[in-house]
């Protein structure tokens, strides 16, 4: 069984300063982690992954996140946030051992940047 | 990167009738696609994996006669909600991994709207 956290139903930030938007997940084999962002009516757009290796990975628009196995945390992280960053945003979790595909998304994250 | 398309973006139907979704990969072969539902301000809900040339594989408490999934060829998987009703509305997202690749593409969605 695999499941995801996401702690915060909203986070709310000041334009230009650094954001956070946190995540846990469990998973019984080798975790495959993602971010993807939603705007309104639209599908998801990846954002980031971390399969293996550093443990610090860089995605799209200047976004972050940081695989931490002992505490299962991948939090996405932004040094500076713009207001074109406000959406809704979803960590997801596969099994890579299982490779079967199928991801468990988290209940999302609503960021508000405000100018 | 790979490019998942989504028909129609929204649709309006009266209750009682039947809507076909497709979800076709452009730039690439998809021999497995999912099918995920998402109600306002939720996450996605996996409903069915789609498998060319087989059966598709429904999550638990998902009428399979209700949701109705053929994958016909390794660019197109196809979601019929038979006669739909008004609790059936929704947002529908379809996803598609490239072979042996980590990251799964998302169509844009389809907004259904049942009256």
């Amino acid at each position: 069984a695999q499941s995801v956290a996401q702690p915060e139903d909203q986070v709310n930030v000041a334009e230009g300063n650094p954001l956070t938007v946190k995540c846990t997940y469990s998973v019984s084999g080798n975790p495959y982690l993602f971010w993807y962002v939603q705007y309104p009516n639209r599908g998801l757009q990846f954002l980031l992954k971390y399969i293996t290796g550093d443990n610090l990975v860089k995605g799209s628009y200047g976004f972050e996140a940081e695989f931490n196995k002992s505490q299962t945390s991948f939090h996405l992280k932004k040094p500076s946030a713009l207001v074109s960053d406000s959406a809704l945003y979803f960590c997801a979790v596969r099994d890579g051992y299982t490779n079967a595909g199928k991801s468990t998304f988290g209940d999302g994250t609503t960021l508000t940047v405000k100018p | 990167g790979a490019v998942v398309s989504q028909h129609p973006s929204w649709v309006i139907c009266k209750s009682g009738t039947s809507v076909k979704i497709e979800c076709r990969s452009l730039d690439f072969q998809a021999t497995t696609m999912f099918w995920y539902r998402q109600f306002p301000k939720q996450s996605l809900m996996l409903m069915a994996t789609s498998n060319e040339g087989s059966k598709a594989t429904y999550e638990q408490g998902v009428e399979k006669d209700k949701f109705l999934i053929n994958h016909a060829s390794l660019t197109l998987s196809t979601l019929t909600v038979t006669s739909a009703h008004p609790e059936d509305s929704s947002f529908y997202i379809c996803s598609a991994n490239l072979r042996g690749n980590t990251e799964a593409f998302f169509g844009q969605g389809t907004r259904l709207t049942v009256v």
